[in-house]
């Protein structure tokens, strides 16, 4: 399995709290990408890092911010998270030449 | 704005038919992904398609590129019940490197 982790798995949390979802990786790939799932819409993106500090917006960004300090880490904050946040997240890695592309195993998050 | 289209989203069929699942989308790509996800789980690489004509084959799964259409296909040869899944195909943009996926195919092979 390539080595791509996510943090928390599951979280549930309250309106207006801020929340932040890990990524990390060991496989030292370039691109790093954020996807939220959701019933009818497929995986729609989120954020994109293409370096480390190097990050651009995706198709649904409005809420969300994203930092990559580290090759192997990239992070996704929900400012002040809402319930129409509530979906499974997913993390994808790809290498520079796009031979490679892997998901993570998603993290799960409710906001009651 | 970039578009991928799959059709069909939603395919039943029987056991031992042939089908194919098409991917179009609208801006300048030679980059395609295909990946199937199972319920509740991630997804899981299935194709890498890197340039114009490619074309790749894994057991009764087998993908093709054509760029100047802007069109992939994943065809199915006899379908078993064990490939009943929702299969994604997603693009690359050339332009930036943002990778935009279809809505997916769910895929119900009865046995």
């Amino acid at each position: 399995d390539a080595g791509i982790t996510q943090s928390p798995r599951h979280k549930v949390t309250e309106t207006g709290t801020p929340v932040t979802l890990r990524c990390h990786q060991t496989e030292n790939h370039r691109y790093m990408y954020w996807y939220r799932q959701d019933p009818g819409h497929g995986l729609r993106l989120i954020h994109y890092s293409y370096g480390v500090k190097d990050t651009d917006k995706g198709e649904v960004s409005d809420g969300y911010s994203v930092s990559r300090s580290k090759t192997e880490d990239f992070l996704l904050t929900l400012e002040s998270a809402t319930s129409s946040q509530t979906s499974v997240y997913f993390c994808a890695i790809r290498n520079l030449a796009g031979r490679e592309q892997y998901f993570g195993p998603g993290t799960r998050l409710t906001v009651t | 704005e970039l578009k991928v289209e799959q059709n069909p989203l939603f395919l039943s069929m029987q056991e031992g038919k042939n089908y194919t699942i098409y991917c179009d989308y609208s801006t300048t790509s030679d980059r395609l992904y295909w990946y199937r996800q199972d319920p509740g789980k991630s997804l899981e690489s299935l194709f890498v398609l890197l340039s114009n004509g490619a074309v790749k084959q894994e057991g009764r799964l087998m993908a093709s590129l054509d760029t100047k259409a802007r069109l992939s296909t994943l065809h199915i040869t006899a379908a078993v019940h064990d490939l009943s899944a929702t299969y994604f195909c997603a693009v690359v943009m050339n332009r930036d490197d943002k990778i935009i996926f279809g809505k997916g195919t769910r895929l119900h092979i009865l046995p």
